[in-house]
């Protein structure tokens, strides 16, 4: 069994540009959740994502948005990229849109300059 | 309202010591809790999680405690030992789009 993989690890992007962080679900999950931790906080939601459909979705801007691939593995998009966006960015994966038996991935470790 | 940290809290114990962490949660109408450790440079790695019509869920040398009335979790960890260090974090559910809160976090040092 496979867990949740992240790519990339580590990435600095210039302010205005746009990334995509991408996620792979643990094998059997069919759910994606994307979290964004600032140092020293705990993660907040961005959105989730189950049956490659948007299931809900945190306070970020509409400048950040994702998609769910048939082979449930998912990306972040961030448009406009602020320096406020430099985080951890997470992703967690689960079975049919739960938040309970959650499995992190690593995260992407987003600077923004 | 969200629970949002911006200063961490710390705890440092002496290793073979019991450790015990609090956190306050945000909704009433939550009725599943996890307990989370964190390790630098890593995901949140699943400890422990209590359903609300529990008060006391055990596992392997942790135990967490809900209290419902005063909106309060703690999770216990019996002979803490070094690679217990991380930051620990509670989450709670909610319904609003499937997503989970989760508190500011903890800080654990264990002294060896």
């Amino acid at each position: 069994e496979t867990g949740v993989t992240q790519s990339p690890t580590h990435l600095i992007k210039t302010r205005g540009q746009q990334v995509t962080l991408r996620c792979s679900s643990q094998s059997g999950h069919n759910t994606v959740s994307w979290y964004q931790q600032a140092l020293g906080q705990g993660p907040q939601f961005i959105f989730q994502y189950y049956r490659e459909e948007e299931n809900g979705r945190g306070n970020f801007p509409p400048r950040f948005s994702g998609l769910q691939f048939p082979n449930y593995s998912s990306e972040l998009n961030v448009n406009a990229l602020e320096l406020d966006d430099s985080a951890l960015y997470l992703c967690a994966s689960s079975l049919d849109g739960a938040n309970y038996g959650y499995t992190f991935g690593s995260g992407t470790r987003l600077t923004v300059v | 309202g969200e629970s949002v940290g911006l200063h961490l809290p710390t705890l440092s114990v002496q290793e073979g010591d019991n450790s015990i962490i609090n956190c306050a949660y945000s909704n009433s109408a939550s009725d599943y809790f996890i307990w989370y450790k964190q390790e630098s440079g890593k995901g949140p790695q699943f400890i422990i999680d209590i359903r609300s019509n529990m008060d006391k869920r055990q596992g392997q040398r942790v135990t967490v405690l809900l209290n419902k009335t005063v909106k309060h979790l703690s999770l216990q960890i019996a002979a803490t030992q070094p690679g217990d260090s991380a930051v620990y974090f509670c989450a709670e559910n909610s319904y609003q789009g499937g997503k989970l809160i989760f508190g500011q976090g903890t800080e654990l040092s264990v002294k060896p």
